[in-house]
């Protein structure tokens, strides 16, 4: 069974700081991580995605970070901010085909605090 | 639409009875998706449709899942003799392409409650 394994399962972080959520998978026919972000009662949205075939990707505030050989990836919030609390799901996609649906961590929720 | 409609948006149901789930995904998206999620879960791959091609049933829990599409458009997920265990959030999706990494836009889910 292909999984990501997201953590941690929930983060608390002062108003400025970063917030960090780490993910690992184990199927190297991924090619492709999203990370998705989910306010109360609203289907998750998409945040910031990446391709193994870079190591770093940024979008304003929001950075992810990707270690091919650890098959590992993570998702920088620098200066967070109390609209940033929410729920943060990693996912990954397997190669194109009949793997198009992707499959995603267990969610971190992140409180930012003011 | 400007993005993905569910409906109802909240089900209240009696355990045994069916119930019918409804999305409908952007114009032109040919690939549409329905994950579960349950309270504090993440989100639990069901089935997927492409344009015309056999759905990818994979992540239907049991046989009292059901789902259709209609071509490109509307799809209903249908959940025959409810149990207490269907309650969750339901999520549709949908996407431009299905090989290709582009993400999806999900609609808002319908919360489904089995008593």
């Amino acid at each position: 069974q292909q999984q990501v394994k997201q953590s941690p399962q929930s983060l608390i972080v002062q108003k400025g700081g970063i917030s960090i959520i780490n993910c690992a998978y184990e199927n190297t026919a991924f090619d492709y991580f999203p990370w998705y972000q989910q306010f109360p009662g609203k289907g998750p949205a998409l945040l910031i995605a990446i391709r193994p075939d870079v190591s770093e990707k940024k979008e304003g505030r929001f950075t992810i970070s990707f270690n091919k050989s650890a098959k590992q990836f993570s998702l920088h919030i620098m200066d967070s901010q109390p609209g940033d609390s929410a729920t943060y799901f990693c996912a990954a996609r397997g190669y194109g085909g009949s793997q198009g649906n992707l499959i995603f961590g267990k969610g971190t929720k992140l409180s930012v605090k003011p | 639409g400007a993005g993905v409609s569910q409906s109802p948006s909240n089900k209240v149901t009696e355990k045994g009875k069916d119930v019918e789930l409804r999305c409908d995904p952007i114009s032109g998206h040919t690939a549409l998706y329905w994950y579960r999620q349950r309270l504090g879960q993440g989100l639990e791959f069901l089935i997927y449709f492409q344009g015309n091609s056999a759905p990818d049933k994979s992540g239907l829990p049991s046989d009292r899942f059901s789902a259709e599409r209609t071509g490109e458009s509307v799809s209903t997920l249908t959940i025959q003799r409810t149990q207490q265990e269907d309650s969750a959030v339901y999520l549709c999706a949908s996407s431009q392409y299905l090989s290709q990494g582009t993400g999806y836009t999900f609609g808002s889910g319908t919360r489904l409650t089995v008593v």
